[in-house]
């Protein structure tokens, strides 16, 4: 079966620190893989998404980058964070964006910048 | 632009029925999904329609019509346990997903 895990579950850190959230996926190959970010009352918002290894597309302009070193691996990343980067990250992945669509998400990342 | 709209906070007692309502307007259509979330986790799937009508699924029923731009998740036999977010999305003609914000179901014993 198929699994998916993203760490750490939790981080506190300041303003201007980097940021590397890691999310990976067994069970499957070739996965769509997916960045979200949900705010406190607003919908999942898209920041990254990819078809395969080395191709991202990112949705919105930010400080937050996204990496896809391996077919199950991908890695948020920012090298200075800023008070508005807060927020719960999630991780997903899915088989076709024109089947279903069906997502599955990680456990997702509480972050807390100060 | 693309929206989907949805109430921000629903209230019902336990063992009754609810109905979550979700509307939307986007660039193409590819079919309408319901996820619940529990407070600090991650979304789970529910349910997904792509063709006008009411699909069941145990004591959760979603329906869509296309033509309306409008779906609605029917929760029966309420639980305690179903005190969650319900977030609706649509595929849209790109397939990507558009999200609404939720909608926060409270339950009462």
């Amino acid at each position: 079966s198929q699994t998916i895990h993203q760490w750490p579950a939790t981080l506190v850190q300041p303003v201007g620190s980097p940021l590397s959230l890691e999310c990976t996926v067994e069970g499957t190959s070739n996965p769509n893989l997916y960045w979200y970010r949900q705010a406190a009352g607003r919908g999942l918002q898209l920041l990254f998404y990819s078809v395969g290894i080395g191709q991202i597309s990112s949705e919105v302009p930010q400080n937050l980058s996204a990496s896809r070193p391996q077919d199950r691996q991908f890695i948020l990343s920012s090298k200075k964070l800023l008070l508005s980067d807060s927020g719960f990250y999630l991780c997903a992945w899915s088989v076709l964006a024109g089947d279903t669509g069906e997502l599955f998400f990680g456990e997702g990342s509480r972050l807390t910048v100060l | 632009g693309q929206n989907i709209d949805q109430p921000t906070e629903m209230t019902a007692t336990e063992g009754a029925i609810v109905q979550i309502n979700c509307t939307y307007q986007t660039s193409g259509f590819n079919g309408l999904f319901w996820y619940q979330q529990h407070a600090g986790e991650a979304p789970t799937f529910l349910s997904y329609n792509v063709l006008d009508g009411l699909e069941e699924k145990g004591r959760f029923s979603s329906f869509l019509s296309r033509s309306k731009g409008y779906s609605y998740l029917l929760l029966k036999e309420l639980q305690m346990k179903d005190s969650a977010s319900y977030l609706c999305a649509v595929l849209d003609s790109n397939y990507q997903l558009i999200w609404g914000a939720g909608t926060k179901l409270i339950i009462k014993p």
